[in-house]
Parts: C-alpha cells; sequence; structure tokens
C-alpha cells in the first residue's frame, strides 16, 4: 500500500519567509501527488497537484514537483503570508487509493 | 455548484451512546469517502464507496462501525456504542469515478466528542 513521510511541525516563519515542507511517499505504480490544506476552522481542500514524474503542480504561489527519482514532493513557496498560516497534507493517489500524511502545522508571524 | 454536505457539525455523546453522521457528496460523483481524523493526525480512510459497493473498508473497526450507501448517492456512518478513542473529525468526501488524477471533495466534517 501507499505510505507518507512529512515533515513534522509546527513550522513558525516571519512574514516573507521562504517555506519548504518536505514529502516522500512509497506507492505501487506511478501515483498522482497531491498537497491539500486545511486553514483554521475550515474542510481539506486542494492546494495543487501533479500528475506525472517531473510535473509540477503550482497554486497561490506554492510549488511543488514530482520527483520520481527521490519519490518526493516538497511545497515550496517563496514569501509567506500570514494567510498562509494552514494545516498542509502531503497525499499521493494511486489506484484510487489515497493515503495522507500527518500533516504539517505552518503558522506565519507578521 | 453545492459542495459536500455533512450533519451534524458537532456532537457530544457519552460512551456507550450510539450516534449517526450523514453525507450528501456532490452530484455526479460516484465515489464517497469518509475519513476520521484524530487531533493533529492525517485523515485516516474508513471506508470507500464507488457507487452503492464498498470498495475499501479494511481499516472500519467493524464491531462498532458501520456504513452505508444505499441508492448510491448520500451515506451514513454509524458508531454503537462509541468509546472514548472515538473523539475525532469525520470527514466526508467525494470524487469522480476511478479517476486517480482527480481531487478529493471534503465537506466540513462532523466533530465528535465522546465523554
Amino acid at each position: 500500500g501507499n505510505s507518507v513521510t512529512q515533515m513534522e511541525g509546527p513550522v513558525t516563519l516571519s512574514e516573507e519567509a521562504f517555506l519548504t515542507i518536505n514529502c516522500t511517499y512509497t506507492a505501487t505504480g506511478y501515483p498522482s501527488l497531491f498537497w491539500y490544506v486545511q486553514y483554521p476552522g475550515e474542510g481539506l481542500q486542494l492546494l495543487l497537484k501533479a500528475t506525472k514524474a517531473d510535473d509540477k503542480g503550482s497554486n497561490k504561489g506554492f510549488e511543488a514537483t514530482y520527483r520520481k527519482e527521490t519519490t518526493s514532493f516538497h511545497l515550496e513557496k517563496g514569501s509567506v503570508q500570514v494567510s498562509d498560516s494552514a494545516v498542509y497534507f502531503c497525499a499521493p493517489r494511486g489506484y484510487q487509493k489515497v493515503t495522507f500524511g500527518t500533516g504539517t502545522k505552518l503558522q506565519v508571524i507578521p | 455548484e453545492a459542495g459536500v454536505a455533512q450533519s451534524p457539525r458537532y456532537k457530544i455523546i457519552e460512551k456507550r451512546q450510539s450516534v449517526a453522521f450523514w453525507c450528501n457528496p456532490i452530484s455526479g460523483h460516484a465515489t464517497l469517502y469518509w475519513y476520521q481524523q484524530i487531533l493533529g493526525q492525517g485523515p485516516k480512510l474508513l471506508i470507500q464507496f464507488q457507487n452503492n459497493g464498498v470498495v475499501d473498508d479494511s481499516q472500519l473497526p467493524k464491531d462498532r462501525f458501520s456504513a452505508e450507501r444505499l441508492k448510491g448517492v448520500d451515506s451514513t456512518l454509524k458508531i454503537q456504542p462509541a468509546k472514548l478513542e472515538d473523539s475525532a473529525v469525520y470527514l466526508c468526501a467525494s470524487s469522480l469515478e476511478g479517476v486517480d488524477t482527480g481531487e478529493l471533495f471534503f465537506g466540513e466534517g462532523s466533530r465528535l466528542t465522546v465523554l
């Protein structure tokens, strides 16, 4: 089955700092890779995705590249904002099965 | 487009009582998921339906949890009897059928507290 190892949080950054949240996975075959975000008091929602090797997903200034050789899908943002404070989940999807990481809580301070 | 609807949003019960959660997925989404999210952890899949058939219920504690999706649309998750460790947020999600490149759409969740 699939498994995900995600960078432990919480991560506390100052506004405009650079963000990296590491994610590595094991999966059968070639999964699609997703990052979901959960803002305070809200449900999970898709942040970005990549469906094949070397694809780059991007949204709201966040990016992640599907690295098949290292089985990784690290999330990055060049300049975080207070509004990015949330919990981020890495989630590979293969053979219709979706596995979620434990989540990384990000807190951005002004 | 209406999103995934869940109810109730909050429920407090005592241990050994029963509780039921309801979910209505996005129209046209054949696949429906129930996840359990314990505080500080990632969502854990309890059961996955495709239309009204079960795809995966390997992590569903079948001695106390049950779920159904009788007409292939809305679904009910029941816990009977509840234990303290069942305190969690129960998330319902839906997606298009058989599409691994597609995203899951989540409801806002039902928060259960077992006293």
